[in-house]
C-alpha cells in the first residue's frame, strides 16, 4: 500500500520567508511525527500528534515553527520568517496507534529545505 | 529513554553476515529496543524491534542479551543496498509520546 508522502520534495526559499511543509500519513495510521535532519547531523524530534491534538511538542525549536493536523489526517508544518540555520531535511512519520501495544513508525522521503 | 553507543562505522564483505552491535547499559524493563536504517538521502527505514526475546523477520535478526544490557542486530547476507545508517534505539512505552531518539548510528559499508 502507499506510504507516508511529504510535498514538495525539495524547497528552495529567501531568509524571511515563510514555508509549509505537507505530510499525509499512512492512512489509518493516529499518530504523526515530525523530525529535521541538518546536514551532517542526526535526527532532531520536533513534535508529534495524536488524532488532531499535539500531546508533544517539546523539540519545535522556536515559535516560528507551528505544525497542525487537521481530520486526523494530513499534516502541515509552518516555518515563519526561515532562518539559513532551518536549512534541514524535515521527516515526517506515521504510526498505527500510539498506545497499543508497540507500533512502528514510517517514515516519509522527506523535504529538503534550503534557506538562502 | 535510555542512551545507545554503537561503533560509529563498520566494514562488511557482500555476502557475509553483518552484524552490528548496540550498548544499551541502562535499559529499563518497559524498554524495547528498535533497529532503524537509513540509506543516502532517504527517510528511515524500519528493520525490526524486540523487548527480550531473540527476533527474526525478512530483514534481519535481533538478539538481545539475557541481561537486556546490549544486542546484536543481524544482516544474514549483507548486499551492496544494505550500506547505510544503522540507529539502534531504545524506548519506553510509559511514556506519553511515541518520539525516536535517534543517536549517531553506524555507518556500515557493504564492499564487493
Amino acid at each position: 500500500g502507499a506510504g507516508v508522502s511529504q510535498s514538495p520534495s525539495n524547497k528552495v526559499t529567501e531568509k524571511g520567508k515563510d514555508v509549509e511543509l505537507r505530510c499525509d500519513p499512512i492512512s489509518g495510521h493516529t499518530a504523526l511525527y515530525w523530525y529535521r535532519q541538518s546536514l551532517g547531523q542526526g535526527l532532531e524530534f520536533l513534535i508529534y500528534f495524536q488524532g488532531n491534538s499535539a500531546p508533544d511538542k517539546s523539540g519545535l525549536p522556536s515559535d516560528r515553527f507551528s505544525a497542525e493536523r487537521t481530520g486526523g489526517s494530513v499534516s502541515t508544518l509552518t516555518i515563519q520568517r526561515t532562518q539559513q540555520e532551518d536549512s534541514a531535511v524535515y521527516l515526517c512519520a506515521s504510526s498505527l496507534n500510539f498506545g497499543v501495544g508497540t507500533d512502528t513508525q514510517y517514515f516519509g522521503p522527506g523535504t529538503r529545505l534550503t534557506v538562502l | 529513554d535510555a542512551k545507545t553507543t554503537q561503533p560509529t562505522s563498520m566494514d562488511c564483505a557482500e555476502g557475509r553476515a553483518a552484524n552490528l552491535p548496540c550498548n544499551h547499559s541502562t535499559i529499563s524493563g518497559n524498554e524495547y529496543v528498535y533497529w532503524y536504517r537509513q540509506i543516502h538521502s532517504q527517510g528511515p527505514q524500519y528493520i525490526i524491534h524486540g523487548l527480550k526475546n531473540n527476533e527474526t523477520n525478512e530483514m534481519a535478526s535481533l538478539i538481545i542479551t539475557e541481561d537486556r544490557k546490549s544486542s546484536t542486530l543481524i544482516l544474514p547476507h549483507a548486499t551492496l543496498r544494505d550500506t547505510a545508517v544503522y540507529y539502534c534505539i531504545v524506548r519506553s512505552f510509559s511514556s506519553n509520546t511515541g518520539k525516536l531518539i535517534f543517536g549517531q548510528g553506524t555507518t556500515l559499508q557493504v564492499k564487493p
